[in-house]
């Protein structure tokens, strides 16, 4: 029973380095997210998506992209890391996307120096 | 603006000292207001989901309640494994759904 997967759990990036942080789920759920957990922040929506084919922004979706081309996988991409993507990441699913509760991945942490 | 207040920021308690948090919202066609567990290192949990104001919902030593400016999270007699970060969300619709998340209450329960 995975529930929500992400991959690395750990990552440390030199600035201007791009990478892919990894998000799958296996309970068939059609929306998918990405937040950012800063200090003293609330976790604040990255991107999200509603179905396989369709995202959209969320409320700081700057230098970061995102594809759904499977159900299962909705991987967060940097394209050039800034030492402001320093941060707690967590993907997360719902069944749909309201009025539902949301499952969370385990995060990844990442620094960029 | 649409905003989540939580207080107190953190919180300690003796095991068995009950005791509420508190999660104040302004937010224009709520959905539903959601409470959250976090442990060290880990993602949210879910805990319970209110939908209107009157309601309650009980789980194990947790009762949350809404009213419509705020929720409580009330704690009895609590246990060292009760300790964690409890983060309050509220779903709103105004076009499109938006998840607006507290800062979390850091509980820690002493033996």
């Amino acid at each position: 029973n995975a529930g929500v997967t992400q991959t690395p759990k750990f990552q440390v990036l030199k600035t201007g380095q791009s990478m892919t942080l990894q998000c799958a789920q296996d309970m068939n759920h059609e929306y998918m997210s990405w937040y950012r957990q800063d200090p003293g922040m609330g976790l604040r929506l990255i991107h999200y998506s509603v179905g396989a084919g369709i995202t959209d922004q969320g409320e700081v979706p700057n230098g970061y992209n995102v594809s759904r081309s499977t159900t299962e996988d909705f991987p967060l991409r940097l394209l050039s890391a800034a030492p402001s993507q320093t941060s707690v990441y967590f993907c997360a699913s719902s069944y749909a996307e309201g009025n539902t509760e949301a499952f969370f991945g385990q995060g990844t942490r990442l620094t960029v120096v | 603006e649409d905003q989540v207040t939580q207080s107190p920021e953190a919180l300690r308690l003796q095991e068995g000292e009950s005791s509420s948090l508190n999660c104040s919202y302004t937010v224009s066609g709520l959905r539903g207001l959601f409470w959250y567990r976090q442990d060290p290192g880990k993602g949210p949990e879910f805990l319970f989901t209110l939908y209107s104001a009157g309601e309650e919902k009980e789980k194990e030593r947790l009762k949350a309640t809404l009213t419509k400016k705020e929720s409580f999270l009330h704690i009895t007699a609590p246990k060292p494994e009760d300790s964690a970060t409890y983060l309050c969300a509220v779903q709103a619709y105004s076009g499109t759904y938006k998840y607006i998340f507290g800062t979390g209450t850091r509980l820690k329960v002493l033996a």
